[in-house]
């Protein structure tokens, strides 16, 4: 059963810190890794995908791909309250093109 | 933009009844799935297609149908709803490509069986 581990938090940091998201996922073979964040009552919307190892930037949101220790990471830089949200890590299982979602992160930030 | 649709936002229905959801993408997606998200279980794939016609099992497929008529289209059916049916169904669509296709999803149909 291949998977996608998340800490499910609550993840409770103050405003304008760096909320620092982890996911790990059990099939090496792995290329394509997408994180979404997902409102309370809505659907998830897509903030970053990343293919290969290093860092990806967009904003104040960096991810982090680490294939070798099977390791995805979401960095969000000077958090903002509506950062509030949960995040959910997918990765795409290679066999037929689904995206296997781990259970989300919830995350909190105080102003 | 990727426009995905979902018939309803809300819906209430009986034990026994029949429910059809609706997914509608206008942006000419092969793939297109359905998901239900009950909190702590996070999304659980259904079903999805990969073209007209096409249908595959994903991983809670006991209880549901789909049909895909039309490339833009994709229904979850319920065939006789119970109250373990009760939860947030998601449809997503994607290009069909060569690993890197994004899912987008629609807004979610928050169904309640009584």
């Amino acid at each position: 059963q291949k998977e996608v581990e998340q800490n499910s938090g609550p993840l409770s940091v103050p405003e304008g810190a760096i909320a620092s998201l982890n996911c790990t996922y059990s099939d090496r073979v792995s290329q394509s890794f997408f994180w979404y964040r997902q409102y309370s009552g809505k659907s998830p919307e897509l903030i970053m995908s990343i293919y290969s190892n290093g860092d990806k930037e967009d904003g104040r949101f960096t991810a982090q791909l680490n294939k070798a220790s099977q390791y995805v990471s979401l960095l969000i830089r000077d958090s903002q309250p509506s950062d509030s949200a949960t995040y959910l890590c997918a990765v795409r299982d290679n066999q037929g093109g689904k995206l296997i979602f781990g259970q989300g992160t919830e995350l909190s930030v105080k102003p | 933009d990727v426009k995905v649709t979902q018939s309803s936002r809300y819906l209430v229905k009986r034990t026994g009844e029949k429910v059809f959801l609706e997914c509608v993408q206008d942006m000419d997606h092969e793939n297109m799935f359905w998901y239900r998200q009950d909190p702590g279980l996070g999304l659980r794939l259904i079903y999805f297609s990969y073209d007209v016609k096409m249908k595959e099992k994903g991983d809670i497929p006991e209880g549901y149908s789909v049909s895909r008529e039309k490339k833009e289209r994709f229904s979850l059916i319920l065939e006789s709803a119970s109250t373990n049916q009760t939860s947030m169904y998601l449809c997503a669509s994607s290009l069909h490509g060569q690993g890197q296709e994004t899912q987008y999803f629609g807004p979610g149909t928050r169904l309640l069986v009584l």
